[in-house]
């Protein structure tokens, strides 16, 4: 049962347009959201992060945008350039106990930025 | 400050030998998680300590999985015997305790380990 779903297994953009990739939920426990990029051979690195209580939350380039209603996040890369280029997991948390935050990742999608 | 580090980078087993891994979070972060990636899917929690307890092991695949964290610091996730489906990149996260609102889980670059 896959609770989050990246549909998207690859995306190519050109650079300095905008990149966008999306990310689907089931759950509607899940309160918090984040994004992480992951490059060859290391560990996700944490990008962005969203509360259920906002529809949006900026830093930088990047802005990720959450539907509650339709279970929907996105994540915009503004001007997107060669160094966006990795894997981007979408990944979601529900409440629990103080502390406790088990993440449940989507599938991944892999950005190309093309100069 | 340094980031959450573990050891081996890279392991390779045969079948049915043990194998620890490491994992040093941040300093001074409550919260260690461990997750698994396995043949490029997404990436599963396994479990979560709070200090030296065990806060959620849910994600545990079965009892040749035994993970700890004696002190409160590091971690070690031991597997015994090891089998051909362990084989993957094991993850170790921490964070700070979260008094209120929520925070992030930051990743060590992981361990891969191959079960021949």
């Amino acid at each position: 049962d896959q609770q989050v779903k990246q549909n998207s297994p690859s995306l190519s953009v050109q650079e300095g347009r905008i990149s966008i990739l999306n990310c689907d939920y089931t759950n509607s426990m899940f309160d918090y959201f984040l994004w992480y990029k992951k490059y060859p051979a290391e560990g996700p690195t944490f990008l962005i992060s969203i509360s259920s209580i906002k529809d949006k939350n900026e830093d930088g380039r990047f802005t990720v945008f959450l539907n509650k209603s339709a279970k929907h996040l996105s994540l915009h890369i503004v001007p997107s350039q060669p160094g966006d280029s990795a894997v981007y997991f979408c990944a979601a948390s529900a409440v629990e106990t103080q502390g406790a935050q088990k993440l449940v990742f989507g599938q991944g999608t892999r950005l190309t930025i093309n100069p | 400050e340094a980031g959450v580090t573990q050891f081996p980078s890279h392991s390779v087993i045969e079948k049915g030998q043990t194998v620890t891994l490491r994992c040093d979070p941040i300093s001074g972060h409550d919260n260690l998680y461990w997750y698994r990636r396995v043949m490029g899917k997404e990436i599963k929690f396994l479990l979560h300590f709070v200090k030296e307890s065990k806060q959620d092991e849910s994600g545990m695949p079965n009892n040749r999985f035994l993970a700890e964290r004696t002190g409160g610091t590091y971690s070690t996730l031991k597997v015994q015997p090891a089998e051909l489906e362990d084989s993957g990149v094991y993850f170790c996260a921490s964070s700070p305790r979260a008094d209120r609102g929520r925070i992030a889980q930051y990743f060590g670059p992981g361990t891969r380990l191959t079960v021949l």
